[in-house]
């Protein structure tokens, strides 16, 4: 079993519609990061978070350290949103590497 | 201010070959690490460094890998004799201390002949 689980494999939306990105993970972690692969392969951070919520934009990212929970939501999703979304984790105790996990391919339909 | 750059983008090997990609972080970023993403795989930690030194190197291959990140010039990872499973995106990702974001390069697509 991966250390960090990401649902839906796959997902489709509408542009306009509400989407959310969800991350489990079963190691102790210090923070939890929010990537975005663009088509093109370039790798973006969204947010680096360990506790509560975060917001940029139209992108907001929560985490429950409790339940080892993350999920990343995007508002009024647009076509340019399409992407690849990994969330990665720090784990305690290491030396702050990235354990990732398997990515979210989101399409947003016009 | 630059952001990470990798070179070069796209790198075609022969098996039996070196292959010698480069990383250089942003201004004032001493932290670096290199990431691996196989074909149709997520992507998976190699070698995480500071300069002249190599904190933690557990994902590297025991063989023909090796990295280094000295005081002047950019980091490099070496892959000697590559073979076909070599080829995959090469990410380089750097910080100004161990607890900041990461900011990733654009990768090196190696691809092995």
């Amino acid at each position: 079993k991966n250390e960090v689980e990401q649902s839906p494999q796959n997902l489709t939306a509408q542009e306009g519609e509400f989407i959310t990105i969800n991350c489990s993970y079963s190691v102790g972690i210090s923070a939890l990061h929010w990537l975005q692969q663009h088509p093109g392969g370039g790798i973006v951070s969204l947010f680096m978070l360990s506790s509560g919520k975060k917001k940029h934009g139209r992108l907001i990212a929560t985490i429950n350290i409790q339940e080892k929970h993350s999920s990343l939501h995007i508002t009024a999703s647009h076509p340019r949103d399409s992407a690849v979304y990994i969330c990665a984790a720090v784990k305690s105790g290491s030396a702050r590497q990235l354990t990732f996990g398997s990515g979210t391919q989101l399409t947003v339909l016009p | 201010n630059a952001g990470v750059m990798q070179n070069p983008r796209h790198l075609v090997r022969r098996r039996g070959q070196e292959a010698r990609l480069r990383c250089s972080p942003m201004k004032g970023h001493s932290h670096v690490y290199w990431y691996r993403q196989l074909p149709e795989e997520g992507l998976k930690f190699m070698v995480y460094l500071q300069k002249e030194n190599i904190i933690d190197e557990s994902g590297m291959p025991k063989e023909r890998f090796s990295a280094e990140f000295p005081k002047e010039g950019p980091s490099i990872l070496r892959i000697q004799q590559v073979v076909r499973g070599d080829s995959a995106a090469y990410f380089c990702a750097s910080s100004p201390n161990r607890d900041s974001t990461q900011y990733f390069g654009p990768g090196t697509r190696l691809l092995v002949l």
